[in-house]
């Protein structure tokens, strides 16, 4: 079955506002990585992560092997924030990438 | 599994030679991608198919990969020459029409020799 299963798929906010993307793996996982596609289709990494947290402008993130989650908050959303979103995880022993089917957030003027 | 698959799972090539990388996406997904991940920037996009057509053939990537899609259910990355500097990650990945969601394979790690 899915390893790693993101939520929401699909997400709208007002500017200003903000919410959080979430993904739970069904395995143990050594590190998490956030992507956001841009316009050309490339998947840009936003974050890698192997334990805590990071933060990075108006986006945090959060990782959590043990309880086997992790999440990307957004805050004071913003028009340009609009976009498909990705968690990857690595699971431990593999050099694999395990991708969610991703989120898109559209923000709203 | 009725998700993406990739062949081989892993690929060991001399320098110069052709290797072919397989990939069969979610059965009824029009859009099909591949990509090469660096550690850098992500994962840059290399070919872009929309019902089989070829819609995007990745600019820097055109010189020696070559991407098809000979029916809806299966696509093949093609790499001529190849070169130590291509060793990385190739990814596939499907997805329907309008919907910006991404089914990813499990990759295939080239090691080019």
């Amino acid at each position: 079955g899915d390893q790693v299963e993101q939520s929401p798929s699909a997400l709208s906010l007002h500017e200003g506002t903000g919410s959080a993307l979430r993904c739970n793996f069904t395995t143990t996982m050594r590190a998490v990585q956030w992507f956001r596609k841009n316009s050309r289709g490339s998947l840009i990494n936003l974050f890698y992560l192997a334990s805590g947290t990071k933060e990075n402008g108006r986006l945090k993130s959060a990782f959590d092997s043990k309880e086997r989650y992790s999440t990307l908050h957004i805050r004071d959303a913003q028009l340009e924030d609009s976009g498909t979103y990705f968690c990857a995880a690595e699971a431990s022993g593999s050099w694999q990438l395990i991708f969610g089917s991703g989120t898109q957030l559209t923000v709203m003027p | 599994d009725a998700g993406v698959t990739q062949t081989p799972r892993h690929e060991v090539a001399e320098k110069g030679q052709t290797i072919i990388l397989k990939c069969e996406p979610v059965s009824g997904h029009n859009d099909l991608f591949w990509y090469r991940q660096t550690k850098i920037q992500g994962l840059e996009l290399l070919s872009y198919f929309r019902s089989k057509s070829l819609m995007e053939d990745g600019g820097a990537f055109k010189d020696r990969f070559k991407a098809e899609m000979l029916n809806s259910s299966f696509s093949t990355l093609k790499i001529q020459p190849t070169e130590p500097k291509d060793s990385a990650v190739y990814l596939c990945a499907s997805s329907q029409t309008g919907d910006e969601r991404l089914f990813f394979g499990h990759g295939t790690k080239l090691s080019v020799l």
